[in-house]
């Protein structure tokens, strides 16, 4: 169960878009369209943004898209707001019936 | 509305065990699977341990697999996590979180505010 891997860190200005990556194998991301994408404010709970690869809960804005190819699933933000400034959490669910995270990235809105 | 309230966090001595519950409402609480997530000071989610609607699929992380528990009770709307031979890195907050579906596959989509664990002499 090694954890997803996601850059430590991100950063865009308003209006700017960025992207995510999350590399996983053919256990976990690459093996199934059960990857996630998770926003956390600091001292909140996590908030789902992203499920199964690319599809969005109810309120979250359409500024948020995901995406998957191979063993990489990935997370754009789109019209970069002050807002968005926060760690985002890919996971996905793997071969052993578990669920794994990625480490996390924090998004720096410059 | 729908909620999750974790409790039964605190302080524990290495080797020494600690149940946490999850009081759900808001929603069928015997429809979705339910799953424990934690995060360490500092540090990234990690998913602990994770249980189906009707109790065909319990999963664990090898981290805790052999020491902790994951039951619900669908009567009381509860979930929980027997944790026993606690040791220092199992010190985290610990969230419970919904699962979008009956099955262990599908993602958490509401989250508690955490309880949380310190081990330590």
């Amino acid at each position: 169960q090694s954890a997803l891997t996601q850059p430590a860190s991100v950063s865009g200005s308003p209006g700017q878009s960025i992207t995510i990556s999350c590399t996983g194998t053919s256990s976990d991301v690459g093996g199934y369209n059960y990857v996630s994408w998770y926003q956390q404010h600091p001292g909140k709970a996590p908030k789902l943004m992203i499920y199964e690869v690319s599809y969005r809960p109810s309120g979250v804005s359409n500024r948020f898209s995901g995406s998957k190819s191979g063993n990489t699933a990935s997370l754009t933000i789109s019209g970069l707001q002050a807002e968005d400034e926060a760690d985002y959490y890919c996971s996905s669910y793997t071969s052993t019936s578990t669920w794994v995270f990625g480490g996390g990235t924090k998004l720096t809105v410059l | 509305e729908v909620q999750l309230v974790e409790s039964g966090g605190g302080l524990v001595q290495p080797g020494r065990s600690l149940r946490l519950s999850c009081a759900a409402s808001g929603f069928t609480f015997d429809d979705y699977a339910m799953h424990w997530v934690r995060q360490a000071p500092g540090k990234g989610l990690e998913w602990v341990s994770g249980f189906s609607w009707n109790s065909d699929s319990i999963g664990y992380a090898d981290s805790v697999k052999g020491r902790f528990t994951i039951s619900r009770d669908n009567a009381k709307n509860s979930l929980y996590l027997q944790m026993n031979s606690l040791r220092a890195e199992d010190m985290a907050l610990y969230y419970c979180a919904k699962g979008s579906a009956r099955w262990l596959r599908r993602a958490f989509d509401i989250w508690g505010q955490g309880t949380m664990v310190t081990v330590s002499s």
